[in-house]
């Protein structure tokens, strides 16, 4: 069955310290998110991207954040300059958009734990 | 703006009962998607349940089944035959009608299932 993957699983990084979490969406999909969910909380939205640039985001998405699809696989978020408040669970998502076969559903990966110290 | 709400931070259920988690939630549109997520300990996030706001029988899938009332915009889930395995954070979450737009989740509610 067609998945989601995200790498790395697990990071952990210094304050200030640029990260980049990469993810490879379903490959027919073509709307792709960044959810994030602080240890215990609700899962927020911070962006969505489609046609090659981004469709939505949030107030969390600020110019600290980015987000890119640099070649026809991966799809990535970059923290520029992580604030310890960064410290979170990113899940990287698809949708397929196409009709017939649309059922509203997220394909989620497994998610990046990113910890900031 | 659409918003989700679950009013149950935390609920526990002995094994083998059956146990319901509320979700309401606000929106002007006639049309949508709804779903029950669970969030097991590992963090993933896994797919229970759908409703389409347009098809009026409830959806079903094995022990999982949802209570849909569209004019109270609630949608509830019940777990029947709880199972140890069912321990997780459940999570409602809404999708807008048409082919775009994100997925908005309620704050979640931890359920401990006790053997």
């Amino acid at each position: 069955e067609p998945e989601v993957t995200q790498t790395p699983s697990h990071q952990v990084t210094q304050m200030g310290q640029e990260v980049i979490l990469r993810c490879v969406p379903i490959s027919n999909h073509l709307y792709f998110y960044w959810y994030r969910q602080i240890l215990g909380q609700k899962v927020e939205f911070l962006v969505s991207f489609y046609n090659n640039e981004i469709s939505e985001k949030s107030e969390i998405f600020d110019d600290q954040f980015s987000v890119e699809r640099p070649d026809g696989s991966n799809f990535t978020l970059k923290i520029r300059s992580t604030k310890l408040e960064d410290s979170a669970m990113y899940f990287c998502a698809s949708l397929l958009t196409a009709h017939p076969g649309f059922t509203g559903e997220l394909f989620f990966g497994e998610g990046s734990r990113l910890t900031v110290l | 703006a659409q918003t989700v709400t679950q009013s149950q931070p935390e609920m526990s259920v002995q094994e083998a009962e059956t146990v319901t988690l509320s979700c309401t939630y606000d929106t002007s549109e006639s049309n949508y998607y709804l779903f029950w997520y669970k969030q097991p300990p590992s963090r993933q996030m896994i797919l229970v349940i759908r409703q389409e706001a347009y098809k009026q029988q409830n959806a079903t899938e094995n022990r999982f089944s949802v209570n849909f009332q569209k004019a109270a915009k609630s949608f509830s889930l019940k777990i029947s035959d709880s199972q140890l395995g069912d321990t997780a954070m459940y999570f409602c979450a809404f999708f807008p009608s048409g082919n775009t737009g994100k997925l908005i989740f309620g704050q979640g509610t931890t359920l401990q299932v006790k053997p």
